[in-house]
């Protein structure tokens, strides 16, 4: 599976938009994009995913480089409870093979 | 629509011990993996099963081991307990297929003692 780099941490303001972004330079044709937040150490929460295409949904905005080979995550109106690490994760395997890096620490204050 | 439930949530072993972790996955979906999360590996592939098959398997020792019931629900065992062994267990379903979203329970929390 691709390697994925995302910055250690960041911080925003709640209320603003929160713009993640994720680095998969060697990603290939058939891997996707998942995206999934962990708060507490609590089981991680699926937010989106996509494998070309911008994708959207209640939680967040998936935005996908046309080389595909970065990727940002936008959290359109963050508020405390996005206070979490993300992970931005590739792969080809649908079979639940995920494999984690170490995440983003998302901080968000008032 | 019921998530991924694991039992039990918390539990404490001694060393040398086995124990056995349980998980249900979403209704209808028929793949289930396991990750174990520990402060300084952060989370790792343990197994994956689809159909009462292992599909794929990490790179852990073998007292770790997993099985699927024909229900899909599935159980990991890990004998001869040791102290690394200490960690949050995570299970997730998926339905399987290319592209499919993968859900996560709330984790079973083992303390080797």
């Amino acid at each position: 599976d691709a390697k994925t780099t995302q910055p250690t941490s960041m911080d925003c303001a709640e209320g603003r938009a929160a713009n993640l972004p994720c680095n998969h330079s060697t990603i290939s044709g058939n891997e996707y994009v998942y995206w999934y937040r962990q708060i507490h150490s609590q089981g991680p929460q699926y937010i989106i995913h996509g494998l070309k295409n911008n994708e959207t949904n209640e939680m967040a905005s998936l935005i996908i480089t046309e080389d595909r080979k970065s990727s940002t995550l936008i959290l359109p109106h963050a508020t405390l409870r996005d206070t979490a690490v993300y992970y931005c994760i590739m792969t080809t395997d649908s079979w639940g093979k995920l494999q984690f890096g170490a995440g983003t620490q998302v901080v968000v204050t008032p | 629509k019921a998530g991924v439930t694991q039992t039990p949530r918390y539990l404490i072993k001694t060393r040398g011990q086995q124990v056995t972790l349980s998980c249900s996955p979403i209704s209808g979906h028929r793949s289930v993996s396991w990750y174990q999360q520990t402060p300084g590996q952060g989370l790792q592939f343990l197994f994956e099963y689809f159909s009462e098959t292992q599909r794929n398997k990490g790179n852990f020792p073998g007292r770790f081991s997993g099985r699927q019931f024909s229900n899909s629900r599935s159980e990991m065992n890990v004998s001869t307990l040791e102290l690394g062994d200490s960690a949050l267990y995570l299970c997730a379903s998926s339905l399987g297929m290319s592209g499919n979203t993968i859900y996560f329970g709330e984790g079973s929390w083992l303390t080797v003692v």
